[in-house]
């Protein structure tokens, strides 16, 4: 069965340290990859998304997230965190295989930004 | 100002209760789903719609029941078979099924009295 794993579930960091964080999916054929964050009492929204092309993929609010696709990994990076990005983080994989096509989920990581 | 809507916001079951949380979108999308989120267990599909009067279990279905009449609605009922109803629940929709991007709703948080 397809499965996402995101190593870090809970991630604290101090303002303008650099993030990372991990996903990994399971499923060998065409992917498509979503980032999604869920901000303190807001919706869960749409961060960064890769469907094919260019691996390194720009987002919201200077997120960026690479597919490698030797590694079936679509780590989230952001070069300096703010007190803002303080949220949980989705990564979702949707396989290009089969009539109903949903979207998996990672466990979610919860990050704390300490201003 | 196209988006999804939940209600109520927060809602309590008593034992044995069913209860129906709402989900009304605008945004002409064919495709509408529901998840359960629980503490560090992140989104678990309930139950999806591919089109009205279509729906299809998710990983999670016992215990709860859909219905799609309209394109714009998709309610989910939690019955009193779900034993451990209280939870986050967030309904999401998306033009069609595959690969497409999910929009979601604020979400209800239900609790058991």
């Amino acid at each position: 069965a397809q499965s996402v794993s995101q190593h870090n579930h809970h991630v604290i960091l101090s303002e303008a340290a650099s993030l990372e964080l991990g996903c990994n999916y399971s499923y060998g054929g065409t992917v498509n990859l979503f980032w999604y964050v869920q901000y303190p009492g807001q919706h869960l929204q749409l961060l960064l998304k890769y469907f094919s092309g260019d691996p390194l993929v720009k987002g919201i609010k200077g997120f960026e997230a690479e597919f490698i696709k030797s590694k079936f990994s679509f780590n989230l990076r952001k070069p300096s965190v703010q007190w803002s990005d303080t949220a949980e983080y989705f990564c979702a994989v949707n396989s290009e295989a089969g009539n109903n096509r949903k979207l998996i989920w990672g466990l979610g990581t919860s990050l704390a930004v300490n201003p | 100002d196209g988006g999804i809507t939940q209600s109520p916001k927060y809602l309590f079951r008593k034992e044995g209760q069913n209860v129906t949380l709402s989900c009304e979108q605008n945004l002409n999308h064919d495709a509408m789903y529901w998840y359960r989120q629980d503490p560090g267990q992140g989104l678990r599909l309930i139950y999806y719609s591919q089109i009205v009067n279509d729906f299809q279990k998710g990983d999670i279905a016992e215990g709860y029941s859909v219905s799609r009449e309209k394109k714009e609605s998709f309610p989910l009922t939690v019955t009193s078979a779900q034993k451990n109803p209280t939870a986050f629940y967030l309904c999401a929709s998306s033009i069609g099924l595959a690969g497409d991007i999910q929009y979601f709703g604020a979400g209800t948080r239900l609790s058991v009295l």
